[in-house]
């Protein structure tokens, strides 16, 4: 079955540390997003990406960085420059043009903690 | 611009209970409207959809109408068990526009 992978599920950083979250899908999907998510509060927007070695930030770039060398990859790299990174991180995709048909597909996360 | 808002959670109600949730929207141009259910650890999943005026989306029980009059898309479900406790999302997109706008969700309990 076609869908998104987020892996690990759970990850622990320290401070000071970068980590790299990983999102794959097999959808042929061209439009892939990361979005943010606190307790209690909604999404928020932090990268995107229509098409493969091209991406926007989005309303929280900062702190964070990414690359989509392939199309079914778009790896998420929390910096140690994000002063608060602790947060449940989503992934999710689309296709391009026709998102109003069919919406977007999330993976299930990774919850993010620094300790 | 566009956005999405929706009524403040948490909504607490006992099994078997009628629910409705509101949303109501911004939007230029055409919006397609959705919901998404979050369940506890888990991502988003799409729940229903409608891509016009008048449309009726349904799923797992659940209804919401495209009401371009009073731009509405309320979820609604005539009896509520305790798995459906989670958080519903309310979202668009505009088949110009580049991303989603999501709501900021409503958190739903079920009691038994």
């Amino acid at each position: 079955d076609g869908g998104i992978t987020q892996s690990p599920k759970y990850l622990f950083r320290k401070e000071g540390q970068n980590v790299t979250l990983s999102c794959e899908q097999n959808l042929n999907h061209d439009a892939m997003y990361w979005y943010r998510q606190d307790p209690g509060q909604g999404l928020r927007l932090i990268y995107y990406s229509q098409i493969v070695n091209d991406f926007q930030k989005g309303d929280i770039a900062e702190g964070y960085s990414v690359s989509r060398e392939k199309k079914e990859s778009f790896p998420l790299t929390v910096t140690s420059a994000q002063k608060n990174p602790t947060a449940f991180y989503l992934c999710a995709s689309s296709r391009t043009g026709d998102t109003a048909s069919y919406g977007y597909t999330f993976g299930s996360g990774t919850r993010l903690t620094v300790v | 611009g566009n956005s999405v808002t929706q009524m403040e959670g948490p909504v607490t109600l006992s099994e078997e209970a009628f629910l409705t949730i509101n949303c109501t929207y911004t939007a230029t141009g055409y919006p397609s409207l959705f919901w998404y259910v979050q369940y506890p650890g888990e991502g988003l999943q799409l729940l229903l959809k409608a891509t016009k005026a008048d449309d009726k989306g349904s799923n797992k029980g659940f209804e919401a109408t495209y009401r371009k009059e009073t731009t509405s898309f309320h979820l609604e479900k005539g009896s509520v068990q305790v798995s459906d406790s989670a958080v519903y999302f309310c979202a668009l997109s505009v088949s110009s526009g580049q991303n989603f706008v999501f709501g900021p969700g409503t958190r739903l309990s079920v009691l038994p």
